[in-house]
């Protein structure tokens, strides 16, 4: 079955690691890939996203992803985390089906920084 | 303020009560859907709409009914819920593929128990 994979569920870091979680599809064709993260207690806000053009997407707070078509992947980095990111991260593909953007999520990671 | 506004936040109901969760967008999107969130299962959509009048089903349908009379709304409905729907509900609204790649805007979430 088509869908969104993360690999990884639960990540620990120390603050001042380097991030990168990955993530991987199973569909053919033109795709829009974002990211979203859910800091605790609150929805989903978008953190990047590609639609077309540079494979590598800067997004907010210092994070960003890189498009790897031949991998089917768009993995998450960033050099240095902080504290604040700890939140929850959904990789999410959007492709068209009917004339509208079907989007499927992965199943997150959950990222906990350690002071 | 651009936003996807969700009521309530937090529902507990007990089995078989109807109920309807509401949800509201300011910015004219086309397409809004529904999506339940569980651990380890990341989103999974419930219903979608691209417009006034035109639903349908998502991944994960069962036991849900929308409706979608005005382009700024599109509520939830459990006609007679039931424990396995005990979940954390985001609606979020997006502009359709065709007009533009766009990225979905989120609700804060509702968090519903039934008991």
């Amino acid at each position: 079955a088509q869908s969104v994979s993360q690999h990884n569920h639960h990540v620990i870091l120390s603050e001042a690691a380097s991030l990168e979680l990955g993530c991987n599809y199973s569909y053919g064709g033109t795709v829009n890939l974002f990211w979203y993260v859910q800091y605790p207690g609150q929805h989903l806000q978008l953190l990047l996203k590609y639609f077309s053009g540079d494979p590598l997407v800067k997004g907010i707070k210092g994070f960003e992803a890189e498009f790897i078509k031949s991998k089917f992947s768009f993995n998450l980095r960033k050099p240095s985390v902080q504290w604040s990111d700890t939140a929850e991260y959904f990789c999410a593909v959007g492709r068209n089906s009917g004339g509208y953007q079907k989007v499927t999520f992965g199943t997150g990671t959950k990222l906990q920084v350690i002071p | 303020e651009a936003q996807v506004t969700q009521n309530p936040r937090y529902l507990i109901t007990v089995t078989g009560k109807k109920l309807t969760v509401t949800c509201s967008q300011n910015m004219n999107h086309e397409y809004m859907s529904w999506y339940r969130q569980d651990p380890g299962l990341g989103l999974r959509q419930i219903y979608y709409s691209m417009n006034v009048e035109v639903t349908d089903k998502g991944d994960v349908p069962e036991g849900y009914k929308v409706s979608r009379k005005e382009k700024r709304n599109f509520p939830l409905i459990l006609e007679s819920p039931s424990p396995n729907q005990t979940s954390l509900y985001f609606c979020a609204s997006s502009l359709l593929l065709r007009t533009a790649n766009t990225e979905a805007f989120f609700g804060q979430g509702t968090r519903l128990t039934v008991v």
